[in-house]
């Protein structure tokens, strides 16, 4: 089974600043890579695949990078309802599962 | 626009099965998606339960293999969890989701892009 892991587990960020989340795999997932954001009673909400396209709608400030084994999720200025947690999961194809990684929360400082 | 829509019973008893029941709206179920179950207990993060495609084909998260089976009814556009011998760590939000797909220069890739709203299932006597 592939491990994601994500760092840092709490990031606190001022409104208007950039946040840069981690996600480390245990083996090379290649560019199988997708971020979620979740708030508080809500679904997870795709925001990243293929570890840089965005979704449909989500705005040019989510930013995804990285390949392999390691990779970054960068929201360049904060706005209030990006306060979530975010989860980033890889798709591994043979055989198929899906693994995600513990989450980090990103709080307002 | 697809919508997922998760039901059953909010309540199981310890040893007993759960099951759950996802509604496809918006889109059919037997196109070029897999369809999967994801939990996440109280607090905590993401788990993958299992997929199931059209065909009938399923994968299943090997943690939770022996206890999981997952079908799908093309007829009602849905497909269905179970989830035998549940004990309170089973106790969790239960979501459905579609796996979208891309391809690229590396292959395809798979990631999970409508959900459902969640129902969360307790686990308790």
């Amino acid at each position: 089974e592939i491990v994601m892991t994500q760092s840092p587990a709490t990031l606190s960020v001022s409104p208007g600043e950039r946040a840069t989340l981690s996600c480390r795999a245990s083996q090379s997932v290649s560019s199988n890579l997708a971020w979620y954001q979740q708030k508080p009673g809500q679904a997870p909400r795709l925001l990243i695949y293929g570890a840089s396209t965005r979704a449909t709608g989500i705005p040019a400030r989510f930013s995804g990078s990285g390949s392999g084994t390691e990779f970054t999720l960068t929201i360049s200025s904060l706005q209030s309802e990006d306060f979530a947690v975010y989860y980033c999961q890889q798709y591994n194809n043979w055989p198929r599962e899906y693994t995600f990684g513990q989450g980090t929360k990103l709080e307002i400082k | 626009q697809v919508q997922l829509q998760e039901s059953g019973p909010g309540l199981v008893k310890p040893s007993g099965t759960l099951s759950l029941t996802c509604a496809v709206s918006g889109g059919s179920i037997s196109s070029s998606n897999w369809w999967s179950w994801v939990r996440q207990p109280p607090g905590k993060g993401l788990e993958w339960i299992g997929e199931i495609y059209h065909s009938g084909s399923t994968n299943y998260n090997p943690s939770l293999k022996s206890r999981v089976t997952i079908s799908v009814d093309k007829s009602k556009n849905q497909f269905s969890l179970k989830l035998s011998s549940v004990t309170a760590a089973d106790t969790a939000v239960y979501y459905c989701a579609r796996a979208g797909w891309a391809s690229s220069q590396f292959g395809v890739t798979n990631y999970f892009d409508y959900w459902g709203q969640g129902t969360l299932v307790t686990v308790s006597s």
